[in-house]
């Protein structure tokens, strides 16, 4: 069974310090993982998926097959990152389903 | 175009009642997904489909139905509300996957509150 685990609720920092949020997955297999975001009134977006190798609004993510983790690193945070961050899960056995994390608040503040 | 969007964003229902979530893209997506989120709980997939005529359960479909008569509606139905379906519900659609997994594109939500 393929599972994405997010070991923080919630996570709190100040603008301009880096920010990691963790991200854990369990999967035999060879997973496709995503960063799925969702700012205050707005609805749930793709911020970048592994295979892209992308840096997004600052935010970089390395997947590290050895530990299965998928965590989300900015060097400097700023105030517009505060949002729900979840990370997902997709499989060749899932097709294009998703699963996703429990979901981490993240805070910035000023 | 609108993307994904569904219909009533808020709803209060007494337990036994029914109602039926609606969602549309305008996207020409095949796959299109029902998810529900509850509090500190993610969003679990409650039913998807991969084209006109097809659906599957998903992780917690139990209480749920859904139809799929064409490529961009996919209605959810609740039939007889019970409390522990109080949650927020998301419709996703997403286009043909080939070599990787594309992005799944998000409605704005229906709050559902069952008393």
């Amino acid at each position: 069974a393929q599972r994405v685990t997010q070991p923080e609720k919630l996570l709190s920092v100040f603008k301009g310090a880096p920010v990691e949020l963790k991200c854990n997955y369990s999967y035999s297999g060879s997973p496709e993982l995503f960063w799925y975001v969702q700012y205050s009134r707005q609805r749930l977006q793709l911020l970048l998926r592994h295979i892209s190798r992308e840096s997004i609004k600052g935010f970089t993510a390395d997947l590290n097959k050895g530990e299965t983790s998928f965590h989300l690193k900015k060097p400097f945070a700023q105030e517009e990152d505060s949002a729900m961050y979840y990370c997902a899960l997709s499989g060749k056995t899932s097709g294009s389903r998703l699963t996703f994390g429990e979901g981490t608040q993240l805070t910035v503040n000023p | 175009n609108a993307g994904v969007t569904q219909t009533p964003k808020f709803r209060i229902l007494k337990i036994g009642q029914s109602m039926t979530l609606q969602c549309t893209q305008d996207m020409n997506h095949n796959y299109m997904y029902w998810y529900r989120q509850d509090p500190g709980m993610g969003l679990k997939l409650i039913y998807y489909s991969v084209g006109a005529g097809i659906t599957d359960k998903g992780e917690v479909p139990n209480g749920y139905n859904v139809s799929r008569s064409t490529t961009e509606d996919f209605p959810l139905r609740l039939e007889l509300a019970a409390p522990s379906q109080t949650s927020v519900y998301f419709c996703a659609s997403s286009g043909q996957t080939g070599v990787s997994y594309n992005e799944q594109f998000f409605g704005p939500g229906t709050r559902l509150t069952v008393l």
